[in-house]
């Protein structure tokens, strides 16, 4: 199993630029999330998914689109690149069952918005 | 507004000292309460867990202990070492509609001196 992958590593945008952060997990996975981590703020939830077809907003969803068409994939697209977007991007998935999930986390994305 | 607050932002601790980094909530809803460790250029991993109904939970030098009536939990780390130097983030999560997802507070940035 490869787990969660991201790509890319790391991606510098000019502002006004639209791009599409990739995730895709081979785990068979239900739940797959969005988070953004800033110093100081921790792990902020932009989108998650509860299953394919179905998503719902985070804590800092403006500025941020996601789909979930199949079980594997949930990728993040950022519309038009503001420098605020500047973050390390981490997508994560877990089972979802009612025993409480570990959540696998992705090696992450460095994005830089100029 | 901050589901779980974290204290404190960052932690010094010597070699074969004790590090203790505090969680509290507010949402009586919770039943899961994962700690997740992070190295620098890596995501989060899961590092202990434990559930409501159990006051605490060790796993080798790392213990959680829980306080339901105050809301609160801890992760204890004795004997801490050099490798343990990591930022740590303490989560809660509940059953229904969002089962799946977790509630991250914003870190404990602990620092381990040789």
């Amino acid at each position: 199993n490869a787990g969660v992958t991201q790509t890319p590593k790391f991606q510098v945008l000019k502002t006004g630029q639209s791009m599409t952060l990739q995730c895709a997990q081979d785990m068979n996975h239900e739940y797959m999330s969005w988070y953004r981590q800033d110093p100081g703020m921790g792990l902020r939830l932009i989108h998650y998914s509860v299953g394919a077809g179905i998503t719902d907003q985070g804590e800092v969803p403006n500025g941020y689109n996601v789909s979930r068409s199949t079980t594997e994939d949930f990728p993040l697209r950022l519309l038009s690149a503001a420098p605020s977007q500047t973050s390390v991007y981490f997508c994560a998935s877990s089972p979802r069952t009612t025993r409480g999930d570990e959540q696998y986390f992705g090696p992450g994305t460095r994005l830089t918005v100029t | 507004q901050q589901q779980v607050k974290q204290s404190p932002q960052s932690l010094i601790v010597q070699k074969g000292g004790i590090s203790i980094i505090n969680c509290a909530y507010e949402n009586t809803a919770f039943d899961y309460f994962p700690w997740y460790q992070q190295f620098p250029g890596k995501g989060p991993a899961l590092l202990i867990a434990i559930r409501p109904d159990v006051s605490e939970k060790k796993e080798g030098r790392f213990t959680i202990s829980f306080n339901k009536s105050a809301k609160q939990f801890s992760l204890h780390i004795m004997d801490s070492q050099p490798g343990d130097s990591a930022t740590y983030f303490c989560a809660a999560s509940m059953a229904g509609s969002t089962l799946g997802r977790l509630y991250f507070g914003r870190g404990t940035q602990l620092t381990v001196w040789p």
